[in-house]
């Protein structure tokens, strides 16, 4: 079956480093999503890896290993606005998305 | 960059009623458009796709005759909830492509938070 793992909750403290981890497993691949969720509003889109390897923007970046199946997203300089959940999501061959349930992001001063 | 709306954000209704939920792209025209649910502390859960002109794609699981989907124009969707239940309550979500700007990401509108009593 279609699967993504994301940790529940992390917490880190303002201006430091955060990583949160993605694996996934989906019938065809392409493309992996990163989205910030603030509480009771829709996702806003972060990033979109399809190649292996880094991107970044600014102080969010986010990585892919097709082969292990597993991404990261990258926070630096973490700021209190940065408190959200973190959405993992795959997209498979059929262009479909398949959802992560998550990682609660708490920025502590 | 593109701009999708949702309307209501808010609603309560009574139990057995039908509500009614658009979802438009403001700046772009979208072919296809999709509907999700968010239940508190979950995932997001892809209910239906929409495409323009045609009938909805429903997920499994999700019964097409209480949610009816309508694609009437390449700007706008809307989804009812009908003879809803309070177990339908629930944050509702779409989300378009605009295949002008990108073959892959979607854009969300805001959602809308139906509370049925």
């Amino acid at each position: 079956g279609q699967n993504i793992d994301q940790p529940t909750e992390m917490t880190a403290t303002e201006g430091a480093i955060v990583q949160i981890n993605c694996t996934y497993q989906t019938s065809g691949f392409n493309g992996l999503f990163w989205y910030q969720q603030h509480a009771g509003e829709a996702p806003t889109f972060l990033s979109y890896n399809v190649l292996d390897g880094l991107e970044e923007k600014g102080r969010f970046s986010s990585f892919l290993s097709r082969s292990k199946g597993y991404s990261y997203l990258l926070l630096k300089e973490l700021q209190m606005k940065d408190s959200a959940s973190y959405l993992c999501a795959a997209m498979d061959s059929n262009y479909q998305l398949i959802w992560g349930a998550g990682t609660k992001l708490i920025i502590k001063p | 960059g593109a701009v999708v709306s949702q309307h209501p954000s808010r609603v309560i209704c009574k139990s057995g009623t039908s509500v009614k939920i658009e979802c438009r792209s403001l700046d772009f025209q979208a072919t296809t458009m999709f509907w999700y649910r968010q239940f508190p502390k979950q995932s997001l859960m892809l209910m239906a796709t929409s495409n323009e002109g045609s009938k909805a794609t429903y997920e499994q699981g999700v019964e097409k005759d209480k949610f009816l989907i309508n694609h009437a124009s390449l700007t706008l969707s809307t989804l009812t909830v009908t003879s809803a239940h309070p177990e339908d309550s629930s944050f509702y979500i779409c989300s378009a492509r605009d295949p002008g700007q990108s073959d892959y990401e979607q854009y969300f509108g805001p959602g809308t938070r139906l509370t049925v009593t």
